[in-house]
Order: C-alpha cells, then sequence, then structure tokens
C-alpha cells in the first residue's frame, strides 16, 4: 500500500466547474501537506501549502487538512482551462525533507 | 531570479551504458533533491544534498549516485542503465535545510533502449 493515495483520474469538468481534488494518506506523522500543479513536459509547481490540519485559502483555491481521518483536498473554484494540468499531493514528516507524493490526478477543463 | 535549469532536457541511452545528469539550484539555494517520476510510480524521491553532504536517500539501488559541488550545482549518476530506469528525473532545490518550499526544474527525460 502507498503512503499517500490520490485517484489518478482522467477528470473531466466543463468550465466555471468546481473541482475537487483529495487524497489520502496513511503514516499519521505526516505534519506538513502541499498540493503541487504540473503541466505537460514541465516540473511540478507549488500551489499550496499547509501545516497540520486546517484550511488555507489563495484565490481559486483552497487546501484543507484533515488530520483525523487522514484526508487531504484541494478545491479549484470557477475553474478555468489554463487549470487542466496533473494536481500532485505532496507530503512530508517533521524533520524529514523528503517528500511523499501521490501519484497524482489528471485534470482537464473544457471550455 | 532563474529557476532550477537541468541538463540535458532529454537522453536517449542503451541498456548497460550509464548517464549523468546536471542541476543547477536557484541562486542563494542549498538544497537539492532528485526525484524520478514514472507513471507506473509516480514521483519518488532519490536523494537530498546540502553543503556537498548526501543528507537523505531513497529505496534506489547503488546503482544510482548523485554528488553535490561546492556551488550548489548538483549531478547524478545512473550506472548500469535498465529498461525501468526510463523516466523524468526532476531535481529541486529549496533554500535551506529547514526551509519548506521546493522549487523544481522542468526534468530530465531519459529513454533507455
Amino acid at each position: 500500500q502507498k503512503e499517500v493515495e490520490q485517484d489518478p483520474g482522467p477528470l473531466s469538468v466543463p468550465e466555471g466547474a468546481i473541482v475537487s481534488l483529495n487524497c489520502t494518506y496513511s503514516n499519521s506523522a505526516f505534519q506538513y501537506f502541499m498540493w503541487y500543479r504540473q503541466y505537460s513536459r514541465k516540473g511540478p509547481e507549488l500551489l499550496m501549502y499547509t501545516y497540520s490540519s486546517g484550511n488555507k485559502e489563495d484565490g481559486r483555491f483552497t487546501a484543507q487538512v484533515d488530520k483525523s481521518s487522514k484526508y487531504i483536498s484541494l478545491f479549484i473554484r470557477d475553474s478555468q482551462p489554463s487549470d487542466s494540468a496533473t494536481y500532485l499531493c505532496a507530503t512530508r514528516i517533521q524533520g524529514a525533507q523528503k517528500l511523499v507524493f501521490g501519484q497524482g490526478t489528471r485534470l482537464t477543463i473544457n471550455p | 531570479k532563474a529557476g532550477v535549469t537541468q541538463t540535458p532536457r532529454y537522453l536517449i541511452k542503451t541498456r548497460g551504458q550509464q548517464v549523468t545528469l546536471s542541476c543547477s539550484p536557484i541562486s542563494g539555494h542549498r538544497s537539492v533533491s532528485w526525484y524520478q517520476q514514472t507513471p507506473g510510480q509516480g514521483l519518488q524521491f532519490l536523494f537530498e544534498y546540502f553543503s556537498e553532504t548526501q543528507r537523505n536517500k531513497g529505496n534506489f539501488p547503488g546503482r544510482f549516485s548523485g554528488r553535490q559541488f561546492s556551488n550548489s550545482r548538483s549531478e547524478m549518476n545512473v550506472s548500469t542503465l535498465e529498461l525501468g530506469d526510463s523516466a523524468l528525473y526532476l531535481c529541486a532545490s529549496r533554500q535551506g535545510q529547514s526551509t519548506d518550499t521546493q522549487y523544481f526544474g522542468p526534468g530530465t527525460r531519459l529513454t533507455v533502449l
């Protein structure tokens, strides 16, 4: 079993829809949670970073962490075709620099 | 400020050969990590270097090695290439060991024939 599970999709939604992307993890020691966006033929780009449980909002993006259920979410409001990419969740334990990634979800926003 | 650069961007090798990939971190960043990305396994941590010392290592065979130079530039080497080594190799840099934000380069696409 992978430490971080993420549905690889693909996920296709119409422009303007609210998108929900999710990951689950197994190690309760994970303390830091990140979402990366990766466009085709590019490296991952950090979108959101949260520590422990709670919500964080940045523009159209909201990241949620629920440590009690070991569940990580990313919500995209008013989705745009330019949001079409692969979204990767990542996490790490305190004191360790190694990031553990989910498989990535390929998202397509249709105009 | 220039981002993380990786060279070469694309590489084709045959089984049994060896390969060296290069990564130049963002100016001022002292930590460099390497990851392997494949469709089947996703992104997996290879190793991290800070101040020319390997600080962490992932679960990869000894054929995978790396080093970091005094200017923070890093190289990774894969010897005796196997077909399964075909992947996108990503380098990420961060300012210091306690800094969380890792910035990724575009990657080197390695194809082993």
